[in-house]
This record gives C-alpha cells, structure tokens and sequence, in this order.
C-alpha cells in the first residue's frame, strides 16, 4: 500500500532555532500534502494545506511566517518551524493525497520538544 | 462537510468483537464514511471506507445503515494492538477536500 515517510521521528532543539520536518510519498505522487499539529489528548488539528510547486495555505490562526512550508516536487513536502518556542512543542503530522484515488495516507509524525 | 457523532469512549474484550458506532445524519449523497485510526504516538491509519454498501476487508467491517445517516464499524476479534482513537470522517473524493478530524472514539481493548 501507499507509505509516506516523515523524518525526523523526534528532534529536541533550543528555544530560537529552526527545525525542518519532512514529508515523502513514497510509492505514489502527491500535489497536495496537508500538516496537522496535534497537542496531548487532543485530535489532529490541520494547519496547511501545501500544493506542489504553488504556496501553501494556512489554516486560521497559523502564522504563516513561522511555519514555512515547500513542496518542491509531487513526492517532497516540508515544514519548517522557525524560531522556534516552548508553546510550538507538538506532535506534527504529514498527509499525502494520491492524486489519482483520492487517498489520504500519513506519516509516523515527528515529535517536537523545544527547550 | 457532514459532521460526525462518536461516543467518546468504549472498552472491550480482547478476542470478541468491537461495535463501534457513528452518527451522520446530514450526511450528502456524495459524501463517503472513512474511519481511520490513530495508535498512540504514531499517524493516522486508514481502515476502510464506503458509499452505501457494507464492507469488509482484512481489518473491518463497516455497516451503512440503509438512510446513510449512521455506520458501525465493526473489528472481528479485537486484539490489545487494537486499543487506539478511531474517527469517523464523512467526506467526498474529490481534489479539494481538507481532511478534518473530530474527537473520535478512544478504543481501549483489555485482556
């Protein structure tokens, strides 16, 4: 089936840098990829919508200046989290949309801790 | 998008089935149901998906009632792998949709 890749799985980094997430699909194209942010026992709360080789759209409330996302090619989308605070410590999680069947399918997720 | 109902909560026993219910009533005639689940600390998994017939393949079963406005998703034999939130999601298959997720139904399966 459908495997999308997201690296790092965890990163624990210091208040005022920047962390690049990953997001690759596999064995299928993807034009559009979305970035979820999950917060302890709560569900997944999209945050962008990113479309390859065009800008990315954010959801209400998401600084886009803060979380920069790229999706260069139909497998490669990323998140980058810049300036990075205690409060951006989450859970983000990618999603990949086969542009043939409609199908979501998601990464392992990347576990931010910023200290 | 339709919006979903889902208890919040439900145990069961590992080895017996595991009924777990979901109330759409507005959903459109275009909109399928989608359930997907969520292990801890890992990603969304898909489970099964359907218009209006039941289906069934090597993880679920999903029961559409026939007005659409509810489904069950059924796990034959639950196992302790099993235990996770599972969301329902009603949506339609096109190139504009933003999957959303609600609260789900945390699963917790006990020996």
């Amino acid at each position: 089936g459908a495997v999308v890749s997201q690296h790092p799985s965890r990163v624990i980094c210091k208040s005022g840098t920047s962390v690049k997430i990953e997001c690759r699909s596999l064995d299928f194209q993807a034009t559009t990829m979305f970035w979820y942010r999950q917060f302890p026992k709560q569900s997944l709360m999209l945050m962008a919508t990113s479309n390859e080789g065009s800008k990315a759209t954010y959801e209400q409330g998401v600084e886009k200046d803060k979380f920069l996302i790229n999706h260069a090619s139909l497998t490669l989308s990323t998140l980058t989290v810049t300036s990075a605070h205690p409060e951006d410590s989450s859970f983000y999680i990618c999603s990949a949309r086969d542009r043939i069947n409609y199908g979501y399918t998601f990464g392992s997720g990347t576990r931010l801790t910023v200290v | 998008d339709a919006k979903t109902t889902q208890p919040p909560s439900m145990d069961c026993a590992e080895g017996r089935a595991a009924n777990l219910p979901c109330n759409h009533s507005t959903i459109s005639g275009n909109e399928y149901v989608y359930w997907y689940r969520q292990i801890h600390s890992q990603g969304p998994q898909y489970i099964i998906h359907g218009l209006k017939n039941n289906e069934t393949n090597e993880m679920a079963s999903l029961i559409i009632t026939e007005d659409r406005k509810s489904s069950t998703l059924i796990l034959p034999h639950a196992t302790l792998r099993d235990t996770a939130v599972y969301y329902c999601i009603v949506r339609v298959q096109s190139n504009d949709y933003k999957l959303s997720f609600g609260a789900g139904t945390t699963v917790t399966v006990r020996a």
